[in-house]
């Protein structure tokens, strides 16, 4: 089965730029989709399709994807932004969605 | 204001089934896909199951196929997921969302707890 590695924690002061990786297996071959989870709340998309954002998506928020790893980035990191954050892609070869382990991310 | 809105969640003994409900407003689930995801306590998300606009086709992730099966009424434009044989291990806030590629719209989720 495919599988989604992201690290469990990153830690950035407010104002940094924050990247948080999503590894896989030729990734790049996959769209891969962001979403933010703070707590008690239900998660919400912040970046799809790799690079693009949703409406009302700052764009401090924006993604890459290259080789076997996607990237999220959030510029300008403000204490607002701290929360759980999880890669995913759509599994073509077995009709199953896959979510990657998640990031907790701290503003110091 | 468009929203979905998931019930039926509660406690169940192990063996048993339950059914989950996922009621859209705002919008008609007719036209897309629809998903169901799952969150255990203190852990990450998992993918639960799909089911295409139409429903004539149906999928789901390893760990719950054979026992749960994902549906839809889109004359009363809601999703549900029938789930059997209920083990400790699904215990889980479950979530419904709309398919547009990504996840766009997720509901505020329902939990649901597996325990003798």
């Amino acid at each position: 089965s495919y599988v989604l590695t992201q690290p469990p924690s990153v830690s950035v002061a407010p104002g940094q730029t924050a990247s948080l990786t999503c590894g896989g297996d030729n990734i790049r071959s996959k769209s891969v989709h962001w979403y933010q989870q703070k707590p008690g709340q239900a998660p919400l998309l912040v970046v799809y399709n790799d690079n693009d954002r949703p409406s009302g998506i700052p764009e401090r928020f924006s993604g890459s994807n290259s080789g076997n790893t996607a990237t999220l980035a959030i510029s300008r990191v403000e204490a607002g932004d701290e929360a759980d954050y999880y890669c995913q892609v759509w599994v073509t070869s077995s009709d199953q969605g896959v979510f990657g382990g998640g990031t907790k991310l701290t503003v110091l | 204001q468009v929203q979905l809105v998931e019930s039926g969640g509660g406690v169940v003994q192990p063996g048993t089934s339950l059914r989950l409900s996922c009621a859209a407003s705002g919008l008609k689930i007719r036209n897309y896909g629809m998903h169901w995801v799952r969150q255990a306590p203190g852990k990450g998300l998992e993918w639960v199951a799909l089911i295409w606009y139409n429903g004539d086709n149906k999928f789901y992730a390893d760990s719950v196929k054979g026992r749960f099966t994902i549906s839809r009424d889109n004359s009363e434009n809601t999703l549900y997921l029938q789930m059997s044989s209920l083990r400790v291990e699904d215990t889980a806030v479950y979530y419904c969302a709309r398919d547009q590629s990504a996840f766009d719209i997720w509901g505020q989720g329902t939990m649901v707890t597996v325990s003798s």
